[in-house]
């Protein structure tokens, strides 16, 4: 059982349009992180997100934490060619000093020119 | 400053063979995990290191292994290579708590086993 699912699995669009990317989960996350990846590459951490309804933004890409710190989406404006790439979406569930990261499914977005 | 740099880049292997990867942090980060990356499971967690001392350990059976010397940089090691063993493994670091505030990753080394 995958402990964090996001959706789409692929998505593909055109260069100007939005976007959203979804991470769900049934359990509760105290921080939740957002990493892009390229082809050949390690991720690249994107944003942390700790609080329920925080929400952060980083120029075109907008992050959001669910109330309930369950579930989590990334909101693209404008996309370009540039955010092409694998999203994927990481929470740690607090064990007492025992955290994991653990990462959820990815959303592999291309963006078409 | 250097980012976290991993080794070799590419590997091929024999089933049955062990193998030994290695991983340089970010200078001043103490905590060193290792993940497994394939196209079926995605990101799985290994182990992470902090200080020398095996914090957290993920679901993998025992040919995986890994350590950390006192320079933070770490190995990890996979014994007896079976075929579903090749995979991108990525190791990654962070000050002291990655899991809350973020990793820093590595390029990955290319495992396959043929």
């Amino acid at each position: 059982t995958q402990l964090l699912e996001q959706s789409p699995q692929f998505l593909s669009i055109q260069e100007g349009e939005n976007l959203t990317v979804y991470c769900n989960s049934s359990s509760v996350f105290s921080s939740l992180q957002w990493y892009r990846q390229e082809p050949g590459e390690g991720p690249v951490l994107l944003v942390t997100v700790v609080t329920g309804g925080e929400v952060k933004k980083l120029k075109r890409l907008t992050f959001q934490f669910g109330d309930a710190r369950k579930d989590s989406s990334l909101h693209i404006t404008a996309a370009q060619t540039g955010d092409t790439g694998l999203y994927l979406c990481a929470g740690t569930i607090s064990n007492f000093g025992n955290e994991k990261l653990t990462f959820g499914t990815g959303t592999r977005l291309t963006i078409i020119p | 400053k250097a980012g976290v740099t991993q080794t070799p880049r590419y590997l091929i292997k024999t089933r049955g063979q062990q193998v030994t990867l290695s991983c340089s942090p970010i200078s001043g980060h103490r905590s060193v995990s290792w993940y497994q990356q394939t196209p079926g499971q995605g990101l799985q967690f290994l182990f992470e290191y902090f200080s020398e001392t095996q914090r957290n350990k993920g679901n993998f059976p025992g040919r995986f292994s890994g350590r950390q010397f006192s320079n933070s940089r770490s190995e990890m090691n996979v014994s007896t290579l079976e075929l579903g063993d090749s995979a991108l493994y990525l190791c990654a670091s962070s000050r002291w708590d990655g899991a809350n505030y973020g990793y820093t990753f590595g390029s990955g080394t290319r495992l396959t086993v043929v």
